[in-house]
């Protein structure tokens, strides 16, 4: 079972914005900032988001992440074909000397 | 450009023993931590621990600690994730990363370890 929560699956339309949450515990989500990685099958994961809201270079403005208390969003706005993967949020987590707890991830599909 | 190279798919028996590479590239390897994640088919991401290669400092997951054996190779700039006897359930697809300000910025390719007699 994964330390912090998300949905199992999420979909949308093309050009419709979705959001996929993430609910973690005061000594993950709450402490530390989270990342969010895209996830696409016979693939590398793929660094989406870090530091709770920053964008690595490439990465389009249309995903962006925010974080309040210990839970955390990821949003994807118009939304594309090429968007349907699995998506994690991960953050690290102070009760386990500085380990790093994931999500148990979210299908997205674009319908 | 930063590379992490992965060694390639594996087929073992139960019981064998296994260590996979992870080769850095494009960066200075001794100042980044390196992290092991698995993926077991069907399932999400698991993360099993990470090794700092200037001095190997290395943390585990409590669920992976004692189960496989994280080292590194700093003169070839290769991480290994390892095990002494594999079992069925060890069959995954393992990713190395290299960790830069609390995220893992860069993925290796990933490994497919297959155990089955």
């Amino acid at each position: 079972q994964s330390v912090l929560t998300q949905p199992p699956s999420a979909s949308g339309t093309p050009g419709q914005r979705v959001t996929i949450s993430c609910s973690g515990s005061s000594s993950d989500i709450g402490t530390n900032t989270v990342n969010w990685y895209q996830h696409l099958p016979g693939t590398a994961p793929k660094l989406l988001i870090h530091n709770n809201n920053q964008r690595p270079s490439g990465v389009p403005d249309r995903f962006s992440g925010s974080k309040s208390g210990t839970s955390a969003s990821l949003a994807i706005s118009g939304l594309q074909s090429e968007d349907e993967a699995d998506y994690y949020c991960a953050a690290w987590d102070d009760s386990l000397d500085g380990l790093v707890v994931f999500g148990g991830g979210t299908k997205l599909t674009v319908l | 450009e930063v590379l992490l190279v992965q060694s390639g798919a594996e087929v073992k028996k139960p019981g064998e023993s296994l260590k996979i590479s992870c080769k850095g590239a494009g960066y200075r390897f001794t100042s980044y931590w390196i992290g092991w994640v698995r993926q077991v088919p069907g399932k999400g991401l698991e993360w099993m621990g990470l090794i700092f290669p200037a001095d190997s400092d290395t943390k585990y997951s409590p669920s992976f600690r004692g189960q496989v054996t994280i080292s590194v190779d700093k003169s070839i700039n290769t991480a290994y994730l390892q095990w002494s006897s594999l079992k069925a359930s060890d069959t995954a697809i393992y990713y190395c990363a290299k960790r830069t300000e609390g995220a893992f910025d860069s993925w290796g390719q990933g490994t497919l370890v297959t155990v089955s007699s």
